[in-house]
């Protein structure tokens, strides 16, 4: 079945760096893009980034560009984002998400992995 | 950026009634809005795209409707199972700016 495990969580101190990885499996990794999406301690869902299935577009949220960088590895269906500047107001669980097409094309998201959590404090 | 607004906040309703949660966009998306359910210490899980059609394996208990800038979320029959938090998000912006309701916490009344 369709499934994303994402790996790479930690305790971080501020200004500190931290690289994420998103395992996809059960589908054609290379024909879909992918979004991160976070959520803070007892705070509602934040999107954080999206990579176009070729990798060929990357946005951000403004909380976030300049410090985040999204990729990810066709070859081995995995997804990434490199995190630096850490702050302590980026602590979250970070969520990876698969987008798919509606019939009009518009894009939502379909599956989720189980995050994992990112701690920014000294 | 467009700005979602669910209500109520949080959502008192008894076991095997009727509630219906409510998300208001800034601007028009059209019929372009998924609601997801999460529970506590799980992932969110997609239950409506298009406004309306429920993904394949979600009780029909959950029905959602609306186009432009309101939008409803009604689950009938209320299960215990059901009293967690609910998020709507918009999806038809390019480049991909994607926003979030700030949810709808539904409790046991």
């Amino acid at each position: 079945q369709v499934q994303l495990v994402e790996s790479g969580g930690g305790v971080v101190q501020p200004g500190g760096s931290l690289r994420l990885s998103c395992a996809a499996s059960g589908f054609t990794f290379s024909n879909y893009g992918m979004h991160w999406v976070r959520q803070a301690p007892g705070k509602g869902l934040e999107w954080v980034a999206f990579i176009r299935y070729d990798g060929s577009n990357k946005y951000y949220a403004d909380s976030v560009k300049g410090r985040f960088t999204i990729s990810r590895d066709n070859s081995k269906n995995t997804l990434y984002v490199q995190m630096n500047s850490l702050r302590a107001e980026d602590t979250a669980v970070y969520y990876c998400a698969k987008e798919i097409p509606d019939l009009y094309n518009y894009y939502y998201l379909d599956v989720w992995g189980k995050g994992t959590t990112v701690t920014v404090s000294s | 950026e467009i700005v979602m607004t669910q209500s109520p906040a949080t959502l008192s309703v008894s076991p095997g009634e009727r509630a219906t949660l409510s998300c208001r966009a800034s601007q028009s998306v059209g019929s372009n809005l998924a609601w997801y359910q999460q529970k506590p210490g799980q992932a969110p899980r997609l239950l409506i795209y298009g406004a309306s059609t429920r993904v394949i394996g979600i009780p029909v208990r959950f029905s959602g409707s609306g186009f432009g800038t309101e939008f409803t979320l009604t689950i009938s029959r209320l299960q215990s199972e059901d009293f967690v938090v609910y998020y709507c998000q918009p999806y038809n912006n390019w480049p991909p700016r994607y926003t979030f309701g700030q949810g709808t916490k539904l409790e046991i009344k």
